[in-house]
Order: C-alpha cells, then sequence, then structure tokens
C-alpha cells in the first residue's frame, strides 16, 4: 500500500524557516518524481514544488522561487522542503505527492 | 505555461450523470491532463489521466462510474450514476516542463 506521510509544520513567524518532510512507503521511491503542493485555507490546489526521480530535474511555482527548496534523500525514501522567509500568504497545508498518490497534508500557519 | 480552466459549480441529481469540463489555454491543446477529487475535509485523491485522444488510465479502486473524455481542449470528467459521496471538489491539472498547475477547481453538488 501506498504511503506518504508529511511532517514537520505547524506555527512559525514571518521571515522565519521551516523544513517539511514526507516519508514514502509501498512503492519503489527513486522510480518517481515527487511534488509538494499547498492548499490554502478555503481556497484551490496550487503546485509548489516538483523533484524527478534522480533530483536531476526540479520546478518552482513563481510565487515560492528564491525561497524554497526542494530536496529528496532516495536513499531514505524520503522528500523535503526547505521553507524560508515564509509569509503569510505560505499559510496552508502542504500535500506530498507522487503523480497518482496523495499524502494527507501537514499544516503551516505564518503569523506573529 | 498552460493555464486550466473550470467553471466553479455544478450540480447534477443522485443517481444521475454529470460531466465536468477544463479547458486548456490556447496553444496546449494536446496536453495531458489529471483529475483529482477531494471530499470535504479530505486528502485529493487520483482519479485518472486523460489524454487528448480521449484515452485515460484511472487510479487504484476508481469506481467503473468515472470516465473521462476530450474533444479538443476540453477536458471532461464523467460521473455516472451519481452516488452522495460524489459530492466534492474536482481539479484537474496539467504540467509543461518542469511546472505543474491546476484548475481552479468545480465544486460538485449532489442533490
Amino acid at each position: 500500500e501506498v504511503q506518504l506521510v508529511e511532517s514537520g509544520g505547524g506555527l512559525v513567524q514571518p521571515g522565519r524557516s521551516l523544513r517539511l518532510s514526507c516519508a514514502a512507503s509501498g512503492f519503489t521511491f527513486d522510480d518517481y518524481a515527487m511534488h509538494w503542493v499547498r492548499q490554502a485555507p478555503g481556497k484551490g490546489l496550487e503546485w509548489v514544488s516538483g523533484i524527478s526521480w534522480n533530483s536531476g530535474s526540479i520546478g518552482y511555482a513563481d510565487s515560492v522561487k528564491g525561497r524554497f527548496t526542494i530536496s529528496r534523500d532516495n536513499a531514505k525514501n524520503s522528500l523535503y522542503l526547505q521553507m524560508n522567509s515564509l509569509r503569510a500568504e505560505d499559510t496552508a497545508l502542504y500535500y506530498c505527492a507522487k503523480s497518482d498518490y496523495w499524502g494527507q497534508g501537514t499544516l503551516v500557519t505564518v503569523s506573529s | 505555461q498552460p493555464v486550466l480552466t473550470q467553471s466553479s459549480s455544478a450540480s447534477a441529481s443522485l443517481g444521475s450523470s454529470v460531466k465536468l469540463t477544463c479547458t486548456l489555454s490556447s496553444g496546449h491543446s494536446s496536453y495531458i491532463i489529471a483529475w483529482h477529487q477531494q471530499q470535504p475535509g479530505k486528502a485529493p485523491r487520483y482519479l485518472m489521466k486523460l489524454e487528448g485522444s480521449g484515452s485515460y488510465n484511472k487510479g487504484s479502486g476508481v469506481p467503473d462510474r468515472f470516465s473521462g473524455s476530450s474533444s479538443g481542449a476540453d477536458r471532461y470528467l464523467t460521473i455516472s450514476n451519481l452516488q452522495s459521496e460524489d459530492e466534492a471538489d474536482y481539479y484537474c491539472e496539467t504540467w509543461d516542463s518542469n511546472t505543474h498547475v491546476f484548475g481552479g477547481g468545480t465544486k460538485l453538488t449532489v442533490l
């Protein structure tokens, strides 16, 4: 059974940093590209970032470019999102996603 | 970069069928899309990948009531024999190079 379990969310002040993690199981992790998608309260889905199987290809939404960094550790079956210079508008539920499976999300709240 | 346009809402009666539309922006009419369902308070669920030819591949466990089709720049999700649990938000997604984009979502109400 495919499982994607996010962690690392929480309440953080504007301008500070946070690192999200996603633990993957039930599939061959290093065969697949992985993504972070977020959903602000009451809003739709927004793709944040994606990374290819070997980290050779990475993309970011314009809204996070230069502030967020995606990475993965295939030996640990894990995906990460380093979020710096956080803003109030980054407040959202952050989902880890494979092309055909989603995690349950971890909530990030940016507020003073 | 492609843009996906979806109607904000749709409604249909229990047991009937509904066809949701996702429209690709000009110059991107051949793109493959994916459909996702998000029931209230839950994480999204992948439904299917849909090609411009109309060929689609559904995710694991997706009921036969869900099907896809295409016409030009339009991608459709048809849900037959609507059930109460089909009341949800439906999002389409596409990708280009290293960028993905979601449509704004359609809120489906089952009457």
